[in-house]
């Protein structure tokens, strides 16, 4: 199995701009989580998905972010319109299970820069 | 909300030497502890982990200890290698999975 592959893995951008990020997981999972990490935060859970159904968005900053699973192997992140502060490296991992328990297998991350 | 603190932030080691990272949780009813392994530019990944009923775990170099009472688990890697040198993330559950601000880990020869 490829593991989780994310896409693209690096993004630059404007302020203002739309910006979409992409997770493909491993074939056979059913939970997939989406994380922020930066410097001053370390690394942040946005959103968890378990069988494409949201369970937890409490980590997701506010309406500018949106997520989606619109079938069991993909997932994109949206963010709308960008800012500066949403400079940050975003992982995306999957996870075979019903909770957290399980080991959650990353993807090598999107590094955005938001100009 | 759960609050994960980890200490210290970088550590540096001689190839051979034993590395101890400590992390410190507030929650107590948290129950399940995962360390992660991150090497530059790539993702997180998963090295051993514990839950609440377990007092100490092991897997050849690496161990994780876990004192419920004080609140706090560590990371132990004897007999350090080059290719240990990464940064080192803990964590811990109760609602969901919050993280500890990372470690990084430096093991020169």
């Amino acid at each position: 199995d490829a593991g989780v592959i994310q896409s693209p893995r690096h993004e630059v951008t404007e302020m203002g701009q739309e910006v979409t990020l992409r997770c493909k997981l491993i074939s056979g999972h059913n939970s997939l989580f989406w994380y922020r990490q930066t410097m001053m935060r370390g690394l942040e859970l946005l959103i968890y998905f378990n069988n494409n159904v949201p369970i937890d968005d409490s980590g997701m900053p506010e309406d500018r972010f949106s997520a989606k699973m619109p079938n069991a192997s993909f997932s994109t992140l949206k963010i709308q319109p960008s800012e500066p502060r949403d400079s940050a490296v975003y992982f995306c991992a999957s996870s075979s299970g019903d909770d957290y328990y399980n080991e959650q297998f990353f993807g090598p991350g999107t590094r955005l820069t938001v100009l | 909300g759960e609050n994960v603190e980890q200490h210290p932030s970088t550590l540096s080691v001689q190839e051979g030497d034993s590395a101890v990272i400590k992390c410190t949780y507030s929650d107590s009813a948290s129950n399940y502890f995962p360390w992660y392994k991150q090497e530059l530019g790539k993702g997180p990944q998963l090295i051993i982990d514990i839950r609440s009923n377990v007092g100490e775990k092991k897997d050849q170099r690496i161990a994780v200890t876990l004192n419920k009472t004080a609140k706090h688990f560590s990371l132990h890697i004897t007999e350090t290698q080059p290719e240990d040198s990464a940064v080192y993330f803990c964590a811990a559950l109760t609602a969901a999975l919050i993280f500890g601000k990372g470690t990084t880990l430096s093991v020169s020869s």
